[in-house]
């Protein structure tokens, strides 16, 4: 089966500039996450979907981050405006149930210069 | 909140030896404890995890124990390879909680 599917691989923005992150999960996993690794630290937890419903946002840094999942197939993050502390690399992840089987997409490195 | 503490955040071993990779945990009510590996380039890959009613689990040549009382779990890889060089994660969450909370990271090296 294809695994989660994330692009760009990565993007190098400029400060105030808005981007867009895309996350394909897994055909039929309900549960998609992402999350975030900031240069040299830990990898955080942003929020939570269950098929088109934000079941967590608890660890979404402030309101220029916006996470959508139409139809509660792809999601996107958007960041806008972005900052320099925005730089880092954004995961995403699905499972077909919640918090158990999680498989990760290869992530998107964001640069904001 | 939950807090997962790595160590070491470096190790470097021979390959045929053994590597153990440490973290604690601070909630007592986190009942769920997964390690990731993480290869240049590629996102993390579920390796091993353990549950709390479990006290070790071995999956070839990892393994993973846990002890509630003192709130830690460890990662052993026995018989070290080159190619488990690489960035490992341990995590913790609790039962039904989607986050996973996670540790800092660990970079083992093997050299041959």
């Amino acid at each position: 089966e294809a695994g989660v599917t994330q692009f760009p691989s990565h993007s190098v923005i400029e400060k105030g500039q808005t981007v867009t992150l895309r996350c394909d999960p897994i055909s039929g996993h309900d549960n998609l996450y992402w999350y975030r690794r900031v240069m040299g630290k830990e990898i955080k937890f942003l929020l939570h979907f269950v098929k088109e419903s934000k079941q967590d946002e608890s660890g979404m840094p402030n309101n220029r981050f916006l996470a959508e999942r139409t139809g509660g197939t792809y999601s996107t993050l958007k960041v806008q405006p972005a900052e320099l502390e925005d730089s880092g690399v954004y995961f995403c992840a699905s499972s077909p149930t919640v918090n158990y089987g999680y498989t990760f997409g290869s992530g998107t490195r964001l640069t904001v210069v | 909140g939950e807090n997962v503490e790595q160590h070491p955040s470096t190790l470097s071993v021979q390959e045929g030896d053994s590597a153990v990779i440490k973290c604690t945990y601070s909630d007592s009510a986190s009942n769920y404890f997964p390690w990731y590996k993480q290869e240049l380039g590629k996102g993390p890959q579920l390796i091993i995890d353990i549950r709390s009613n479990v006290g070790e689990k071995k999956d070839q040549r990892i393994a993973v124990t846990l002890n509630k009382t003192a709130k830690h779990f460890s990662l052993h890889i026995t018989e070290t390879q080159p190619e488990d060089s690489a960035v490992y994660f341990c995590a913790a969450s609790m039962a039904m909680v989607a986050a996973l909370i996670f540790g800092k990271g660990t970079t083992l090296s093997v050299s041959s």
